[in-house]
C-alpha cells in the first residue's frame, strides 16, 4: 500500500521555540493531507486539512497562526508549531487518503513533541 | 453525545479467548466504516473496512448495522500480538476530511 513518512519521529524543544514536522507521501501524490493531534489516552483529533497549492482548512478551535501548515508540493506537507509551549506537547500525526479512493487513510509514523 | 463511541475498556483477556468490541455512531448519513489498530506510541493502521454485509479476515469479523448505527469487531483465538488499541472510524462522506475517530478500546491479551 501507499506509504506516508513523517519526520522527525520525536523532538524535544524549549518553550518559545518553533518546531517543524514534515509529512511526505513516498509513492503517490497527495493533493490533500490531514494533520491530527493525539493526547495521552485520547483519540485522534483532526487539526487541519492541508491542501496543495492553497490555504489549509483549520478545525474549530485550532489556531492557524500557531500551527502553520504548508503544502508546497504534491508529496510534502509541513506543520510548524510556532512559539511552542508545554501544553502543545502531544503526538502529531499526518495522513493522506488512499489515492485509489478506497476510503482508507495512510498515516505517517507520528511525531512526539515534548516542550520543556 | 460524541459522534463515535466505543466500549471504554480496557479488555484483559487470556490467549485464545474471543473478544468483541462495540461501536456506535451518531450521524446516520455516515458512508464508510473502518477498524484501525493503534499500538502504543505508534500510528494507526487499517485493520479492516466494514461492509454492510459483514466481512471476515482470518480471526477478525466485522459487522455493520446501519439501522442501529452500530459496528462491531470480533476477534477469535486471541494472540498476544493482538494487544493494542482498536479504533472505530467513521467517514461521514467526502475525500477523507470527514473521518471521525472513536476514543478506542484497549485490548491486552495475557499469556
Amino acid at each position: 500500500g501507499a506509504v506516508v513518512s513523517q519526520h522527525p519521529s520525536w523532538v524535544i524543544c524549549k518553550s518559545g521555540t518553533s518546531v517543524k514536522i514534515e509529512c511526505r507521501s513516498l509513492d503517490f501524490q497527495a493533493t490533500t493531507m490531514f494533520w491530527y493531534r493525539q493526547f495521552p489516552k485520547q483519540s485522534l483529533m483532526l487539526m487541519a486539512t492541508s491542501n496543495e497549492g492553497s490555504k489549509a482548512t483549520y478545525e474549530q478551535g485550532v489556531e492557524k497562526d500557531k500551527f502553520l501548515i504548508n503544502h508546497a508540493s504534491l508529496t510534502l506537507s509541513t506543520l510548524t508549531v510556532t512559539s511552542a509551549h508545554p501544553e502543545d506537547s502531544s503526538f502529531y500525526i499526518c495522513s493522506a487518503p488512499d489515492p485509489a479512493r478506497t476510503g482508507e487513510l495512510f498515516f505517517g509514523e507520528g511525531s512526539r513533541l515534548t516542550v520543556l | 453525545r460524541k459522534e463515535v463511541e466505543q466500549d471504554p475498556g480496557p479488555f484483559n483477556v487470556p490467549e485464545g479467548a474471543t473478544v468483541a468490541f462495540n461501536c456506535t455512531y451518531s450521524n446516520s448519513a455516515s458512508q464508510s466504516f473502518f477498524w484501525y489498530r493503534q499500538d502504543c506510541r505508534k500510528e494507526p493502521k487499517l485493520l479492516m473496512s466494514v461492509y454492510s454485509s459483514g466481512n471476515e479476515d482470518g480471526r477478525f469479523t466485522a459487522q455493520l448495522n446501519r439501522a442501529s448505527q452500530y459496528i462491531s469487531l470480533l476477534i477469535r483465538d486471541s494472540k498476544l500480538s493482538d494487544s493494542a488499541t482498536y479504533l472505530c472510524v467513521v467517514n461521514k462522506g467526502g475525500y477523507g476530511q470527514n473521518f471521525v475517530f472513536g476514543p478506542g478500546t484497549r485490548l491486552s491479551v495475557l499469556p
